[in-house]
């Protein structure tokens, strides 16, 4: 069970959009910045957004990020078949002075 | 070009232990602190420990608390992690990542290719 909420996965068709929820608390995603990473299948992760909502410079701005209280989401427009991946959140949680993750949104472009 | 390379992995009994090595090359290895972050077949993505710039701060996930030491070596710009009593429920690959900080924010960039740790008899 992880102290991060996500769906497990979400699927959506070519073109469209699709969000990605994290739902935590105040310990964590209620006091501390949200960051998402993307892992393709049999590779490393990679990041995808930090700070809530900074796109690294290599990053499509067909990402983006939003928090609000204690969730966070991530919108991927435009969608395409390479974005087929597994998606997760992560933040500082400051009652277990550690990093928590998500449990993975996999997502598949139909 | 920023890479991390991990070493180390392999197969081990439980309750024996295994170290695990993280190379790093193309930026100022001393300035940032380093994350490990293991990933168990078919599973999501844990946290393992973190260490800061010199040293003088470590936090571990409970799980392994008391059983893996981190680590670091500035001047040979490597980071380590030693993984004593393993259990099977260790087995997964292991990331190490960078930890890059803007204010109070902290994020794992990048992440090495991984390192696969088996715990079996």
């Amino acid at each position: 069970q992880s102290v991060l909420t996500q769906p497990p996965s979400v699927s959506e068709a070519p073109r469209q959009r699709v969000t990605i929820s994290c739902s935590g608390s105040s310990s964590n995603i209620g006091n501390n910045a949200v960051n998402w990473y993307q892992q393709l299948p049999g590779k490393a992760p990679k990041l995808l957004i930090y700070y809530d909502d900074l796109l690294p410079s290599e990053v499509s701005d067909r990402f983006s990020g939003s928090k609000s209280g204690t969730s966070a989401s991530l919108a991927i427009s435009g969608l395409q078949s390479e974005d087929e991946a597994d998606y997760y959140c992560a933040a500082w949680d400051d009652s277990l002075n550690g990093w928590v993750f998500g449990g993975g949104t996999k997502l598949t472009v139909l | 070009e920023v890479q991390l390379v991990e070493s180390g992995g392999g197969l081990v009994q439980p309750g024996g232990s295994l170290r695990l090595s993280c190379a790093a090359s193309g930026f100022t290895f001393s300035t940032y602190w380093m994350t490990w972050v293991r990933q168990a077949p078919g599973k999501g993505l844990e946290w393992v420990a973190n260490i800061k710039q010199d040293g003088s701060e470590k936090y571990y996930v409970d799980s392994v608390r008391g059983r893996f030491t981190i680590s670091r070596d500035n001047a040979k710009n490597s980071l380590y992690l030693q993984m004593n009593s393993l259990r099977a429920e260790d087995t997964a690959v292991y990331y190490c990542a960078r930890e890059p900080s803007v204010e109070d924010c902290n994020w794992f960039d990048p992440w090495g290719q991984g390192t696969r740790v088996t715990v079996s008899s």
